[in-house]
Formats: structure tokens, C-alpha cells, sequence
């Protein structure tokens, strides 16, 4: 049973570049949520797809948006890259109905130089 | 809003040691409760879950309750192990009904277990 990956894992940017994650879904799996984990806090909600629709948002910026397919896949967009921008980004699948547990992926070490 | 607030790590235990790491939360409601594991290099692994108060959640040794009264899901291990150290994370997620699927973590406690 394939659990979530995430593509790629390491990524090195400069300011005011653009970037693009990918998560694939836990089998069976059709929703998608998206965290960021700054070094040595706990992760922070970004946003969660479901029927490739954002469904819930939390306190980010416009410069970050996704994207949800027809095979449930999703991938994440940073555009004009800070430094702030750091972080480890975690993707979460779950089912609508039995959203109560999330399974995360491995993430995606992103660093903004 | 919600939030969650967990005890300052690190901390440091030998072999064998009993664990608690306290957790109390602040939410509408009556929110589910999570601990998640993440070990080094890795993303985050969910280690137990309680859905309603007086519910205990337990897995691989560990266990926590739902103490409403107390608004609290401290987690426990009567006996550590060096592969048990990592960083802890609670987590709830607010039953507002519909489509809600935020967790809220907080910031974790890092262990680390001596042989």
C-alpha cells in the first residue's frame, strides 16, 4: 500500500523565484492538505483540496495557491520566494469521511536563498 | 482560535524511564486529539488519537487521554526505549461539523532516550 510521497525532496530557490511541489495521495485517499514546519516549530496549516477545489485556508499569503487533479494528486505554488519562505513543507491525504486522520509525507525541504 | 501548547523539550531520559510529555489545548467545541512522531529526516507518523472526552488513545506503549475537565491529552510510556526518540507533536482538529480537516499543532518536544 503506496503511503504519501512527495516530489522533490530537497529544493534550493533564490528570492523571487517561483516554486512547485507534488504530493501524491495515500491510495484510496481523496483529499489534500498542505503544512509548512519552520525549523523547530510545529507545522501550520496552509490549505486543503478536495473535488479540485481549495476547501479551507489558513493564514497565508495569496503567493501561495495549489492545485488539485482528477487522480487526486496535488501540488503546491510559492511565487516571489522570501527567505522566510524556508521551511519544510508537509503534505497530508485523508479521506472526506474519515478525515479525522491525516497521513503526512515525507516533505519537502525547501530553502530560499 | 485554537491552539496548543505542549511542554518545553528537550527531554532527556534513560532506557527504561517513564515518559510524560503534557499537552493542554484551547478550543470551541470539543475537538479530536492527535500526538504525531516525527523522526529524524522524516515527515510526521500519527502515534494515537481520542475522538471524545474520557476516550484513551494508545499505540506501540504509548497512551493519552481526553481530559476535558482539564483540557488536556498528556502522553505516557512506562518504559522508554532508545528507538522512541524523536520529536512529539499534539495536535487537535475542530468537529465544527462539515468539512473541516485543519490541524492545529504545537511546537513539539524533542526526546532523546540514553542507552
Amino acid at each position: 500500500d503506496a503511503g504519501v510521497t512527495q516530489s522533490p525532496t530537497h529544493l534550493i530557490k533564490t528570492r523571487g523565484q517561483q516554486v512547485t511541489l507534488r504530493c501524491s495521495p495515500k491510495s484510496g485517499h481523496d483529499t489534500v492538505s498542505w503544512y509548512q514546519q519552520a525549523l523547530g516549530q510545529g507545522p501550520q496549516f496552509i490549505f486543503q483540496y478536495y473535488e479540485e477545489e481549495e476547501r479551507q485556508r489558513g493564514n497565508f499569503p495569496d503567493r501561495f495557491s495549489g492545485h488539485q487533479f482528477p487522480n487526486y494528486s496535488s501540488e503546491l505554488n510559492v511565487n516571489a520566494l522570501l527567505l522566510g519562505d524556508s521551511a519544510l513543507y508537509l503534505c497530508a491525504s485523508s479521506l472526506v469521511r474519515g478525515a479525522d486522520t491525516q497521513y503526512f509525507g515525507p516533505g519537502t525541504r525547501l530553502t530560499v536563498l | 482560535g485554537n491552539s496548543v501548547t505542549q511542554m518545553e523539550g528537550p527531554v532527556t531520559l534513560s532506557e527504561e524511564a517513564f515518559l510524560t510529555i503534557n499537552c493542554t489545548y484551547t478550543a470551541t467545541g470539543y475537538p479530536s486529539l492527535f500526538w504525531y512522531v516525527q523522526y529524524p529526516g522524516e515527515g510526521l507518523q500519527l502515534l494515537l488519537k481520542a475522538t471524545k472526552a474520557d476516550d484513551k488513545g494508545s499505540n506501540k506503549g504509548f497512551e493519552a487521554t481526553y481530559r476535558k475537565e482539564t483540557t488536556s491529552f498528556h502522553l505516557e510510556k512506562g518504559s522508554v526505549q532508545v528507538s522512541d526518540s524523536a520529536v512529539y507533536f499534539c495536535a487537535l482538529k475542530e468537529n465544527s461539523g462539515g468539512s473541516n480537516y485543519k490541524l492545529t499543532f504545537g511546537k513539539g518536544t524533542l526526546l532523546t532516550v540514553n542507552p
